[in-house]
This record gives structure tokens, sequence and C-alpha cells, in this order.
């Protein structure tokens, strides 16, 4: 089945610093990717996705790395916020043509040191 | 548009009772997914409905089950409640088929004591 490690279960930051939470997956079909942010009390909100026919994507201050060859990613948070401090999901989907299962697992905490 | 409600909250069972959590997806959306999240496991899927239809299944007893009313509406149940089902059940709703992003509700906090 997939797994994925995130390389580290926390992350602290200073604000202003940039951030970056990596994760690796092992199922090579996988062929799109979605990172998640969970505040606390909340359930986890869509930040960005990626498909594996990219190998960079940018948003409002985050940018996701793909790395096929090494079955890699990487969430890039730049000039980082107090409101960016929660737990941030990797997920690959289980496999091809599962429909909506996706891996999420326990996810990266960050906290933002002000 | 109204985000995703899930009902209720907060809940205290006893091991042995049942629980049934209802979620109502975002209008519009189709398919209502739910998953298990606690400290050690992480967010677990269990089920996904998709008009009133089971569409996949997460590694879960069938002591859990669900399912999807015609509205979009969905409900969980959990029957023979053991300690370790004590956790944050979480919902989300997606408009259909080819649309991965997910939308999730607040969530309800089971505790089994």
């Amino acid at each position: 089945g997939e797994s994925v490690g995130l390389h580290l279960p926390t992350l602290s930051v200073q604000e202003g610093d940039n951030s970056i939470i990596n994760c690796a997956y092992s199922n090579s079909a996988s062929d799109y990717f979605i990172w998640y942010k969970q505040e606390s009390g909340k359930g986890p909100q869509f930040i960005i996705d990626i498909r594996s026919n990219m190998d960079k994507r940018q948003g409002q201050r985050v940018t996701v790395l793909l790395n096929k060859t090494v079955k890699h990613l990487s969430l890039q948070i730049a000039a980082t916020q107090p409101g960016d401090s929660a737990v941030y999901f990797c997920a690959p989907p289980l496999g091809r043509h599962t429909g909506n299962q996706f891996y999420f697992g326990t996810g990266t905490s960050l906290t933002v040191i002000p | 548009k109204a985000g995703v409600t899930q009902t209720p909250r907060y809940l205290i069972k006893t091991r042995g009772q049942q629980v049934t959590l209802s979620c109502s997806p975002i209008s519009g959306h189709r398919s209502v997914s739910w998953y298990q999240q606690t400290p050690g496991q992480g967010l677990q899927f269990l089920f996904e409905y998709f008009s009133e239809t089971q569409r996949n299944k997460g590694n879960f007893p069938g002591r859990f089950s669900g399912r999807q009313f015609s509205n979009s509406r969905s409900e969980m149940n959990v029957s023979t409640l053991e300690l370790g089902d004590s956790a944050l059940y979480l919902c989300a709703s997606r408009p259909g088929q080819g649309a991965y992003e997910q939308y999730f509700g607040p969530g309800t906090r089971l505790t089994v004591t």
C-alpha cells in the first residue's frame, strides 16, 4: 500500500523566514498530490495541488515542488506568518483510479515563533 | 455558500454503545467522504459516498458503516463502540467525479469511555 514519509513531524520557524515541509511517497503511479493545512480545532483546508506532469506550482506565498525521480514533494511557504501555524498534510492518492482515496498520514506540525 | 456542517460537534459514549454522526455537504456537492483522525494514526479514510452509493472504502472493520441520502447528506454509524474509536471524525465533500479538492467540516469529537 501507499506510504508517505514526512521528513519531520514537527517544524519550528521564525516569523518572516521561509518554511519548507518535505514529503516522500512510495507509489510511483501517483499522479496527483494535494497539500492541506489543518488549524487547531478545524478540519483540513486545501492549499495547493500539483499533477505529475508538472514539477512546480505556485500559489499565494506557497510553492510546491515535485520530484518524480526520487518520489519527493515539498511545500515552501514564503515569509512565514503566525497564521501559518498548523498541521500540514501531503496527500498523494492511494493508487491510480482510487477515486477520492488519498493518504494523509499524521502530517507535519508547523509552529511559527513570533 | 455555506460550508460543510457536522453534528454533533462533541459526543461522549460508553463502550458497547452505538453512535450516528451526521454531515451536510456544501450545496451542490454530490460526494461525501468520512475520515477518522487520531494522534497516533493521523487522518485515515473511512469511506466515500457518491449519489447514495458507496464508491470507496478504507480499511476499517464492519462496525463502521455509512449511508448517503438523496439530498447528499450523509450519516456514519459506529456500532459496539470500543475505546480505540475515540477520535475526531471528519466529513468532506466535493462536487463529484474528477474534482479531487475536498472541503472538510469541523469534525465531531467522539470520546468513548
